[in-house]
């Protein structure tokens, strides 16, 4: 199975700082990467796909990268609404994997 | 509206079985695959088992292999996951998930239904 380790596992940021959360994949997986938003007590919800490409209704403060293997996710002016947990998963190959979750907080 | 509602949930003894439903609607569900992923209290997110859009073909996590079973009824728009010999282990919110036409991401997720395996 591939592996998707995601980093850093906790992250305190203040409104309107960017952010940056990072993913990375055991073996090549292409732009088969995803990223989705939990909020607390909520299911996920899918942010990005295609390692780059923003899901419909999804701001424009938030951003996806690929370099190589390594995968980023940026919000560029943190808002309150985007406290939660986010998570990436591979969508290369079966089973789909998803990363540890990056717990994100308001500093 | 794509709409995802899974019911069937609660708390039931560890080797005893457990079945979950999830009614969709705003879609034609005959057309889509379909999935359920986990979330044990506290924890990440774990792919449980898929089912192609006519169900012929399915496939399931290392963890529940054996033991659970995914199904599903077009002329329901519903989505099964009969869970048996459950352990201790298996204690997760359980969701119900849509992939978009030939991906392995999810776009559509349901709201969750809660398993607890105790006696």
């Amino acid at each position: 199975d591939i592996q998707m380790t995601q980093s850093p596992a906790s992250l305190s940021a203040s409104l309107e700082e960017i952010v940056t959360i990072t993913c990375q994949a055991s073996q090549d997986i292409g732009n088969w990467l995803a990223w989705y938003q939990q909020k607390p007590g909520k299911s996920p919800q899918l942010l990005i796909y295609g390692a780059t490409s923003l899901a419909d209704g999804v701001p424009s403060r938030f951003s996806g990268s690929r370099s190589g293997t390594q995968y980023s996710l940026k919000i560029s002016r943190l808002q309150v609404e985007d406290i939660g947990i986010y998570y990436c998963q591979q969508a290369s190959s079966a089973p789909p994997t998803f990363g540890g979750g990056t717990k994100l907080e308001l500093k | 509206e794509v709409q995802l509602v899974e019911s069937g949930g609660g708390l039931v003894q560890p080797g005893r079985s457990l079945k979950l439903s999830c009614a969709a609607s705003g879609f034609t569900f005959s057309d889509y695959n379909m999935a359920w992923v986990r979330q044990a209290p506290t924890k990440g997110l774990e792919w449980v088992a898929s089912i192609s859009y006519g169900g012929s073909n399915t496939h399931y996590g290392d963890s529940v292999k054996g033991r659970f079973t995914i199904s599903r009824d077009n002329a329901k728009s519903t989505l099964y996951l009969q869970m048996d010999s459950l352990r201790s282990e298996d204690t997760a919110t359980y969701y119900c998930a849509r992939p978009p036409h030939n991906n392995r991401y999810f776009d559509y997720w349901g709201q969750g239904v809660m398993v607890t395996v105790s006696s």
